[in-house]
């Protein structure tokens, strides 16, 4: 119950596109879904987070999906560019407890 | 934003020896901390939760007495790896909140590269 499932494993995607990973869960106690960035050899940097309340939220070319009855939330990346080649993480959290990572996506796009 | 710092950056050392490994919230006070290792490829595991002036808490799996963890402060927190061995070589990560709910999301450090020869 304290999984997060993340899809796909690895994504390529064209400069200029849209790059979309999802993530699933099953603890509903789950109240905060951060998405992380990771560049080789660096530790993850927090790149947006949403709460269950909403079913969306935007922060630049990045949105969050959020459907609370699936389960489901999901990261969009528009107009993807080759410095968004990163692996992303996304997490949920029960307040109080730990955060739970997803296995990771590893984006690459291509110029 | 909130700036967590993590020393060393790289480190090598022979198998038999102890390595510590900082981390310090640069910019707000860290109740609590946590340390992760991260395969090559591989999503980040983690190894214990750090709260400040009491002992941490290990996941299960995790030797307590190989991995020294101490939360002396509310902004330092160190990781020691003890009697080093290769299948120790690994990417340690930590990271720090600043308290529980939304306003406290997790900050990670920039990770340690521990290889062990």
């Amino acid at each position: 119950q304290q999984q997060v499932k993340q899809s796909p494993q690895s994504l390529i995607v064209q400069k200029g596109g849209i790059s979309i990973i999802n993530c699933a869960y099953e603890n509903t106690a789950f109240d905060y879904f951060p998405w992380y960035q990771q560049f080789p050899g660096k530790g993850p940097a927090l790149l947006i987070a949403i709460r269950p309340d909403v079913s969306e939220k935007k922060e630049g070319r990045f949105t969050i999906s959020f459907n609370k009855s699936a389960k489901q939330f999901s990261l969009h990346i528009m107009d993807s560019q080759p410095g968004d080649s990163a692996t992303y993480f996304c997490a949920a959290y029960n307040y109080g407890q730990n955060f739970v990572f997803g296995p990771g996506t590893r984006l690459s796009v291509l110029p | 934003g909130a700036v967590v710092s993590q020393h060393p950056s790289r480190v090598i050392c022979k198998s038999g020896t102890s390595v510590k490994i900082e981390c310090r919230s640069l910019d707000f006070q860290a109740t609590t901390m946590f340390w992760y290792r991260q395969f090559p490829k591989q999503s980040l595991m983690l190894m214990a939760t750090s709260n400040e002036g009491s002992k941490a808490t290990y996941e299960q799996g995790v030797e307590k007495d190989k991995f020294l963890i101490n939360h002396a402060s509310l902004t330092l927190s160190t990781l020691t790896v003890t009697s080093a061995h290769p299948e120790d070589s690994s990417f340690y990560i930590c990271s720090a909140s600043g308290g529980t709910g939304y306003n406290s999301p997790l900050h990670f450090g920039n990770g340690t590269r521990l290889t062990v020869t």
